[in-house]
């Protein structure tokens, strides 16, 4: 089945810096790839995801590549704020027709002022 | 338009009693899927159930169960609750079901398992 990697486990950056945060996946079979953000208390929030036939996707300050050959795919924020701190997850959907989605374990992102 | 709403937010068990958590999906949303989140397992998939049956079912014993109403409401139940089981149970609706369907989650049942 699937597996995803996420790293790094903790990342912390100052105001107006970039923040980038890497996945990779196991199944090529796989076509769809969320992220979420996750504030203490709440629940997973989407923020921006990325299918197979696509290789960047741009919101704003936010944006996600796609590698499908090298089976990796990132996250990258810039001009971060203090409100961009939370704990956040990428996820593959599984490769079969089910498609339930495998999350990393997640990046703990702080943003110092 | 309400998102994903669940019930009881917070609950408090003793082991060997069992518990059912409530969810209601997104106006719309046909599919419902449970997780299950621990600080040391990450997010889990438990099941996803679409038009009252179950079409997929992550690895997790059979004390774990769900079912989905016509109104595409649904429950999970957990029975002969055991310490390990304490987690956030989260509940995630989509229009539609299988791969590549974006889910939203709802803000999750914290079982604490004494």
């Amino acid at each position: 089945g699937e597996n995803v990697e996420q790293h790094p486990s903790t990342l912390s950056v100052q105001e107006g810096d970039s923040a980038v945060i890497k996945c990779t996946y196991s199944d090529s079979a796989s076509n769809y790839f969320p992220w979420y953000k996750q504030e203490l208390g709440k629940g997973p929030q989407l923020i921006i995801d990325i299918r197979s036939n696509v290789g960047e996707k741009k919101d704003q300050r936010i944006a996600v590549t796609l590698n499908k050959t090298a089976k990796h795919f990132s996250l990258h924020i810039t001009e971060t704020q203090p409100e961009d701190s939370a704990v956040y997850f990428c996820a593959a959907s599984d490769g079969g027709s089910q498609g339930n989605l495998i999350f990393g374990k997640g990046t703990k992102l702080s943003v110092k002022p | 338009k309400a998102g994903v709403t669940q019930t009881p937010r917070y609950l408090i068990k003793t082991r060997g009693q069992q518990v059912t958590l409530s969810c209601s999906p997104i106006s719309g949303h046909r599919s419902v899927s449970w997780y299950q989140q621990t600080p040391g397992q990450g997010l889990q998939f438990l099941f996803e159930y679409f038009s009252e049956t179950q079409r997929n079912k992550g690895n997790f014993p059979g004390r774990f169960s769900g079912r989905q109403f016509s109104n595409s409401r649904s429950e999970m139940n957990v029975s002969t609750l055991e310490l390990g089981d304490s987690a956030l149970y989260l509940c995630a609706s989509s229009p539609g079901f299988g791969s590549g369907n974006t889910i939203y989650f709802g803000e999750g049942s914290w079982l604490t398992v004494v």
